[in-house]
């Protein structure tokens, strides 16, 4: 069965500095898509980039890209000059080629330090 | 603005009831979900659906039920509602077949006590 970890369960940044956020997977597909969303405190799930299996270029997005390595099956967020309005829960996720369903990690929590 | 509309945002209910949780999309999506989240174990997939009538267990189906009747609804359960069932329940939709990889649209949450 395919699995999301996500190895940090809290991080924090100071504001217009560069993070990145961890996220590892386990899979036998070859076809697949990886997501990250965001949770705010107002709850609402926000899809903040994704990416293809078969597309090796990074997926970006303004300031967040990513940094995708199939072989290492690992899918990191990049958030560059954070913004105190990133402060939130980011979830990586993980849809395999054939279904329709996401498998989530348990979460990273982004605090956003002034 | 497109959009996913789940019922309540709170919602405190007594051991024992029966209690329906209401979703709604406008998206005429064909796929809807129903995902627990609890601190530290991420959101985990309860039912889904892929048409009207059709629905499928998730990970974590045991003491909840659902319905989709019309395609733009789709309503989690719970039976007879345990203390163990209180949590942060979140409802999805997304497009079916290649479209699904722009991954889902989420209601804003129903937070569940169960007391």
């Amino acid at each position: 069965a395919q699995t999301v970890t996500q190895s940090q369960p809290e991080m924090s940044v100071q504001e217009a500095e560069t993070v990145t956020l961890s996220c590892t997977y386990d899979t036998s597909e070859s076809d697949y898509y990886l997501f990250w969303y965001k949770q705010p405190p107002s709850r609402q799930m926000i899809l903040v980039i994704r990416q293809e299996a078969y597309k090796q270029q990074n997926a970006t997005e303004n300031r967040f890209s990513v940094n995708f390595q199939k072989a290492a099956k690992s899918f990191s967020l990049k958030i560059s000059d954070s913004q105190l309005g990133d402060a939130a829960m980011y979830f990586c996720a993980y849809m395999g080629g054939a279904t329709n369903k996401l498998i989530f990690g348990t979460g990273t929590l982004l605090a956003v330090q002034p | 603005d497109v959009k996913v509309t789940q019922s309540s945002r709170y919602l405190v209910k007594r051991t024992g009831e029966k209690v329906f949780l209401e979703c709604v999309q406008d998206m005429d999506h064909e796929n809807m979900f129903w995902y627990r989240q609890d601190p530290g174990l991420g959101l985990r997939l309860i039912y889904f659906s892929y048409d009207v009538k059709m629905k499928e267990k998730g990970d974590i189906p045991e003491g909840y039920s659902v319905s989709r009747e019309k395609k733009e609804r789709f309503s989690l359960i719970l039976e007879s509602a345990s203390t163990n069932q209180t949590s942060m329940y979140l409802c999805a939709s997304s497009r079916h077949g290649p479209l699904r990889g722009y991954g889902y649209t989420f209601g804003s949450g129903t937070r569940l006590t169960v007391v």
